[in-house]
């Protein structure tokens, strides 16, 4: 069973404006989760995380956001830009209970136009 | 300093045959994980090494994947018997185990094609 879903294959934005990545998932047990940005030809790059602690994340214009009870998280780039241009992975954890295996979504295809 | 990195970046075998994987983590990274990634998919965790020790091989699919980290630091992923459905892209991932949260880096990958 797919526990982390990233419902949207791709997604297309104008740069300057916001874009708005989503995922879902279904194992309450997940305490720690992350985005991962991953360019042609190379490994995933850790992007963003946040503990389930808490609900807002922010590093500069890159914003994860979750939402617990919707088993929902989201991140939000502003201003998007044309380098942003990648795939991005939703990954999660259950770091309390079984360490570091992290389970990955089918990922989104984000391209910025100019 | 030097990420990880993966060799070979591409192997291409016949069915039936065996490969090794080969994957060096950031210098001083303890833990070192294994996922596969198939085509449109998310990276799939196979195995994770904590020091020379296996500290989860849950996601290995059959005793035909064997991984090593004899010394702590390089590993080594052992696929037996290769079979067309093992192509993927094989990713590896160190993290220095620290404090509260773990940040994995990632290698770019070895591109496994068995044709």
């Amino acid at each position: 069973d797919q526990q982390v879903k990233q419902n949207s294959p791709s997604l297309s934005v104008q740069e300057g404006r916001i874009s708005i990545l989503n995922c879902d998932y279904t194992n309450s047990m997940f305490d720690y989760f992350l985005w991962y940005k991953k360019y042609p030809a190379e490994g995933p790059t850790f992007l963003i995380s946040i503990s389930s602690i808490k609900d807002k994340n922010e590093d500069g214009r890159f914003t994860v956001f979750l939402n617990k009870s919707a088993k929902h998280l989201s991140l939000h780039i502003v201003p998007s830009q044309p380098g942003d241009s990648a795939v991005y992975f939703c990954a999660a954890s259950e770091w309390e209970t079984s360490g570091s295996r992290l389970t990955f979504g089918e990922g989104t295809q984000l391209t910025v136009n100019p | 300093g030097a990420g990880v990195s993966q060799t070979p970046s591409n192997k291409v075998t016949e069915k039936g045959k065996y490969v090794e994987l080969r994957c060096d983590p950031i210098s001083g990274h303890t833990a070192l994980y294994w996922y596969r990634q198939s085509l449109g998919q998310g990276p799939e965790f196979l195995i994770y090494f904590q020091g020379t020790g296996a500290a989860d091989d849950s996601g290995l699919p059959n005793d035909r994947f064997f991984a090593v980290r004899p010394e702590g630091s390089v590993s080594t992923l052992k696929i037996q018997r290769t079979e067309r459905g093992d192509s993927a892209m094989y990713l590896c991932a160190s993290s220095s185990r620290q404090g509260a949260t773990d940040t994995q880096y990632f290698g770019p990958g070895t591109r496994l094609t068995v044709l």
